[in-house]
Order: structure tokens, then C-alpha cells, then sequence
């Protein structure tokens, strides 16, 4: 079993580009997960999906959108990338509210 | 609002030392507290507290849980240079369909030989 595997694992942006990080899960997980970490700030949740099909905000949603199509994809989506979104981004998936298992993290540049 | 603070932010010891890592919680609905261990990439699991008084031990590593006053406590016993890595606790609750972990800024812990 991979677990959690993300990709790209490095990028770089120009202001205003667009991107798409790609979560994948072998674990036949319910729950995905998008969160940010930043200096300072520990881990921050972005956007998290309950189920196939469903999404719902975390705390900090702006400026990103996703997309749970699959069970086991879970897709975080940047429409126009900004500095401030500079950071390492890590997927998670659980079973349901308790032990989450993470990626490998996905280190973000925007210039 | 929900939050969780750990202390020290960072800590230095020498090989061989025991530490202790706190966690304190406010979080509506309390349903587990949850302890990661953060090298250089990804958090990995420790131990997931759900009750209060229950110790929860993996080799030299233990952890507590006292609901009453909203705090955890993280053990390390016999410190070796392979524990330096960031410690990481999180609060889960029971409310609305959210499962995500209301994560603390987490304590940096350096062993030195």
C-alpha cells in the first residue's frame, strides 16, 4: 500500500498562475483533507471532504477550490496563485474523525 | 473558537534526558486528543487519547489525558538524537460533520549528543 501520495512534490508559480495538487489515497479512506503549514502557524485546514462527491471550507478556504470526483482523490485547486500561498501544503485521508494518515507534502513557491 | 496551545515552542536537551511536552485544549465538544511526531516531511501518528487518566505508552514514549483540565502531557524518556523532530498535538470534536484536527503550533525538540 502508497497511503497518501501527492504530487507535484515541488513548485514554483508566477503570480497569477494556476495550478492543481493532486491527492491520491490506497486506504479506502471516507475523509480527505487539504491543509497548509507555515512557519509559525502550524497546520492549517484548507477544504476537507466527508464522502465521494462532497466538499466543505475549512478555516482557511480562500483563494483555493477542490474536488472529491473519486473516493480516492481529493484534487486542491488554485485559480490564480498570490505569494501569500507560498507554503508546504500536506494532504491527509481518515476513516472517519480520528487517526489521519498524511502525505508527503507538496512545497509551494509563488513569486 | 476551538484552539490548542502547546509549550515550550522549542526545546534542547541532551541525549539520555527525559522531557515532557504540554498540550492544553479548548475545543467544543471534545471527542480525542491526538499527538504526531513531524520530522522533516510528513506528521506521523503517535497516539490518540480519548480518555481521561489512561496512559498510552510506545516504547520510550508515553502520553496522558485529563479532560477535566483540558490538557495533555507528552513523555520522552531516555532521549535519543532520532526524537529531535517537531511535536505536534491536535484536537478533534464531535460537532457538525467537521472531522478535521484543530492542530497546535507544535514544539520543536532538539537532542544534542
Amino acid at each position: 500500500n502508497a497511503g497518501v501520495t501527492q504530487t507535484p512534490k515541488f513548485r514554483v508559480l508566477k503570480t497569477g498562475q494556476s495550478m492543481t495538487l493532486l491527492c491520491a489515497q490506497d486506504m479506502n479512506h471516507e475523509y480527505m483533507y487539504w491543509y497548509r503549514q507555515d512557519p509559525g502557524m502550524g497546520l492549517r485546514l484548507i477544504h476537507y471532504s466527508v464522502g465521494e462527491g462532497t466538499t466543505a471550507k475549512g478555516e482557511v478556504p480562500d483563494g483555493y477550490n477542490v474536488s472529491r470526483l473519486k473516493k480516492q482523490n481529493f484534487l486542491l485547486g488554485l485559480e490564480s496563485a498570490a505569494p501569500s500561498q507560498t507554503s508546504v501544503y500536506f494532504c491527509a485521508s481518515s476513516y472517519f474523525r480520528d487517526e489521519q494518515f498524511f502525505g508527503p507534502g507538496t512545497r509551494l513557491t509563488v513569486l | 473558537e476551538d484552539k490548542v496551545v502547546q509549550s515550550p515552542l522549542s526545546l534542547v536537551v541532551h541525549e539520555g534526558d527525559t522531557v515532557t511536552l504540554n498540550c492544553s485544549y479548548e475545543v467544543t465538544n471534545f471527542r480525542s486528543l491526538l499527538w504526531y511526531k513531524q520530522e522533516k516531511k510528513a506528521p506521523t501518528f503517535l497516539f490518540m487519547l480519548t480518555s481521561s487518566g489512561i496512559e498510552k505508552k510506545s516504547g520510550r514514549l508515553s502520553s496522558i489525558l485529563d479532560k477535566k483540565e483540558l490538557f495533555s502531557i507528552l513523555n520522552i524518556t531516555a532521549t535519543q538524537t532520532g526524537d529531535s523532530a517537531v511535536y505536534l498535538c491536535a484536537g478533534t470534536n464531535y460537532g457538525g460533520s467537521q472531522g478535521n484536527l484543530i492542530f497546535g503550533k507544535g514544539t520543536k525538540l532538539s537532542v544534542k549528543p
